[in-house]
């Protein structure tokens, strides 16, 4: 059974960093990529980017270049998500999510998200 | 990047009826990365429909997708109280992989 576990619930002041991880199990990490998306309160699902566990390369969205890294550490079978210069706009649940990737590609088992509240 | 626009913002609709959702795209995507998700209140997404058409593991077939080029089609019969939701398109065709801006269904 495919599951992705994510950290818990974090409080960061505006200005500082938080990393999200997310750990899996139930098949090979490396076989698939992780994508994050998050969802602000009541809002819609806002993509972040991806990373193939394999090479450890990793695309983000415009939106948050030069803030966001995500990394992974094989051995664990954990990927990570960090956002750094938080501001309040980035309160929102973040999903990492497994996508299905052999000839389609889509979001296909999802974490039960972790929320980062960005607050002074 | 490729906007999705979705269509309405929402839809109320009695038990037994007919559901449908439209997703817009700003430039022509790819068939085969158009993808429909559920989300209810409180809980993770859930993959409904890929490929435009093909439903995912253990959906009825009460859900259908259809379309190409820029519009897309998520349709939903003989609808139940449990359908009652937010529904979502997303292209993975280009980078980034956009969502529309979702469709709160509210069944009456």
């Amino acid at each position: 059974q495919v599951r992705l576990v994510q950290s818990g619930a974090e409080v960061k002041k505006p200005g500082a960093s938080v990393k999200v991880s997310c750990k899996t199990s139930g098949y090979s990490f490396t076989t698939y990529d992780i994508n994050w998306v998050r969802q602000a309160t009541g809002q819609g699902l806002e993509w972040m980017g991806w990373m193939n566990p394999n090479s450890g390369n990793a695309a983000y969205a415009q939106k948050f270049q030069g803030r966001v890294h995500m990394t992974r550490n094989t051995s664990i079978s954990t990927a990570y998500l960090e956002l750094t210069s938080l501001r309040s706009e980035d309160t929102a649940v973040y999903y990492c999510v497994r996508p299905y990737s052999h000839y389609y590609y889509y979001m296909d088992v999802w974490g039960k998200g972790t929320t980062v509240t960005v607050s002074s | 990047e490729t906007v999705l626009t979705q269509s309405p913002g929402t839809l109320s609709v009695s038990p037994g009826e007919t559901a449908t959702f439209s997703c817009r795209a700003s430039e022509n995507v790819n068939k085969d990365y158009l993808a429909w998700y559920q989300q209810k209140s409180g809980q993770a997404p859930r993959i409904l429909i890929y490929g435009t058409s093909t439903r995912a593991t253990d959906i009825p077939d009460r859900f259908s997708g259809s379309g190409s080029g820029t519009d897309f089609t998520l349709t939903i019969s003989r609808l139940e109280p449990e359908d009652s939701a937010v529904y979502y398109c997303q292209q993975c065709g280009s980078s980034p992989f956009t969502f529309g801006p979702g469709t709160k269904l509210e069944i009456k």
